[in-house]
């Protein structure tokens, strides 16, 4: 089945204990992106990555790391969490456009991240 | 201003009506435009994607696009309680990278 997973599904940590979420997907797609979504402000692009090894910022990159070393897999890295990282994360990959103006192919998305930070 | 607005909700139709939802959006050479529906609680998950000016019809969704006028809407008929949920405009700038949502409009249909 062609998915994208997430893990864990729910984080509760304290603040400054540096946690990883994993992101993976299995299909084939050059395209992975974070995102955050809180209540009033929407979902929130933190990093992307267009291809193994390049990784972009998004709108909201403070206080996150993103490593992309194998196609498959765009793990999040919170160095030293803070309180107001407190979200919903996810996870998404797609197909990129081929060639020089070409068209985004739809998201698929994982499952989801809530994250609690204390 | 918001890169993509959505009009602001929540919305509230009986069931049997259409639903009509808007999106506008500020960068002109944007190119790529989805409508994605989220349950509370899940992921979003697409419902339409259009990228030329015109509708694109898929059942009982239709997506209507006007690039002049920066302007991309979603018309759902014969609405049904399970349309309920959340749904968010996302519109893919010039840079392919960058996918850019609305706040999302909050949709409940009622039997």
């Amino acid at each position: 089945e062609a998915q994208v997973t997430q893990n864990p599904r729910y984080l509760i940590t304290v603040t400054g204990k540096k946690l990883t979420v994993t992101c993976s997907q299995n299909m084939n797609h050059e395209y992975m992106s974070w995102y955050r979504q809180d209540p009033g402000l929407g979902l929130r692009q933190i990093y992307y990555s267009m291809n193994v090894e390049v990784t972009d910022k998004g709108d909201v990159p403070e206080g996150y790391k993103v490593s992309r070393k194998e196609k498959r897999n765009f793990p999040l890295i919170l160095e030293s969490p803070s309180p107001n990282q407190t979200s919903l994360y996810f996870c998404a990959s797609s197909r990129i456009p081929v060639g020089t103006g070409g068209y985004n192919s739809p998201l698929h998305f994982g499952n989801g991240t809530r994250l609690t930070v204390t | 201003q918001k890169e993509v607005e959505q009009n602001s909700g929540p919305l509230s139709v009986p069931e049997g009506a259409i639903a009509s939802l808007n999106c506008t959006y500020s960068d002109r050479g944007s190119q790529s435009f989805f409508w994605y529906r989220q349950y509370s609680g899940k992921s979003p998950e697409l419902i339409m994607s259009i990228y030329s000016n015109g509708d694109k019809e898929d059942g009982r969704f239709t997506a209507q696009l006007n690039k002049a006028s920066q302007y991309v809407s979603l018309l759902i008929r014969d609405s049904q309680p399970s349309d309920s949920a959340t749904y968010l405009c996302a519109v893919t700038s010039t840079n392919a990278g960058k996918s850019t949502f609305g706040d999302g409009t909050t949709l409940t249909v009622k039997p």
